[in-house]
């Protein structure tokens, strides 16, 4: 059973900062293209970030209004994929999910608010 | 970036109806290796987005074959045969075409 459990959500100060993980089983994650999307108050989908394979070298790509802030990585001996998120905004409030776009996390809550 | 644009909003339909949710892309998403990069998703009430069609008309592993989609390189069609019960939810058509991935607004599933 493919299992995607993303961690490290919660209620966060303007400007401050959260790692988000999501360990995962169930597929070969070491060849799997990794990404980290989002979802808005108002239902919108908004990806943010991928990271490739190795084959690929771990080729990285962001949304451009998150680059300099987000950073993604892998860690293909835990089968596991994280989000650095820094200086947050209100605006960055959302369900975020890991995804392969075939299979999706649970979704963890972001809530940035003073 | 690539803007998806779905229609209607929403759709109310009564059990065993077909239905059908429309997908426009700002940019051709046929790729030179012929697949067109375009996914449809559905949201269930409380649930993550699951995958229903991949590459324009490719049924995912365990959908129903009640759900179908086609297309062209700019307009795509995603129709519910026999809608029950179980399809309620907000559907997404997205774009993996190129990044930024887009996504449309969705279209919200009622039952009458």
């Amino acid at each position: 059973e493919v299992q995607l459990v993303e961690t490290g959500g919660g209620l966060v100060q303007p400007g401050n900062s959260l790692k988000l993980s999501c360990a995962t089983s169930g597929f070969t994650f070491s060849t799997a293209w990794m990404n980290w999307i989002r979802q808005t108050p108002g239902k919108r989908l908004e990806w943010l970030a991928q990271i490739e394979d190795k084959s690929n070298n771990y080729f990285i790509s962001y949304l451009e209004s998150v680059k300099g802030r987000f950073t993604i990585s892998r860690d293909d001996s835990k089968s596991s994929v994280y989000l650095q998120m820094n200086n947050l905004k209100e605006e960055d409030t959302a369900i975020y999910y890991c995804t392969t776009y075939s299979y999706w996390g649970q979704g963890v809550m972001v809530t940035v608010s003073s | 970036d690539i803007v998806m644009t779905q229609a209607p909003l929403s759709v109310s339909v009564t059990p065993g109806e077909s239905a059908s949710i429309s997908c426009r892309s700002s940019k051709s998403l046929l790729h030179s290796n012929g697949i067109t990069y375009v996914y449809w998703y559905l949201q269930k009430p409380g649930k993550s987005p699951q995958l229903l069609i991949y590459r324009m008309s490719n049924l995912a592993s365990g959908v129903p074959d009640r759900f179908s989609g086609s297309g062209s390189e700019t307009d795509f069609t995603l129709k519910i045969s026999r809608v029950e019960a179980e399809d309620v939810g907000i559907y997404y058509c997205g774009q993996l075409l190129e990044n930024p991935r887009t996504f449309g607004g969705g279209t919200k599933l009622e039952l009458k």
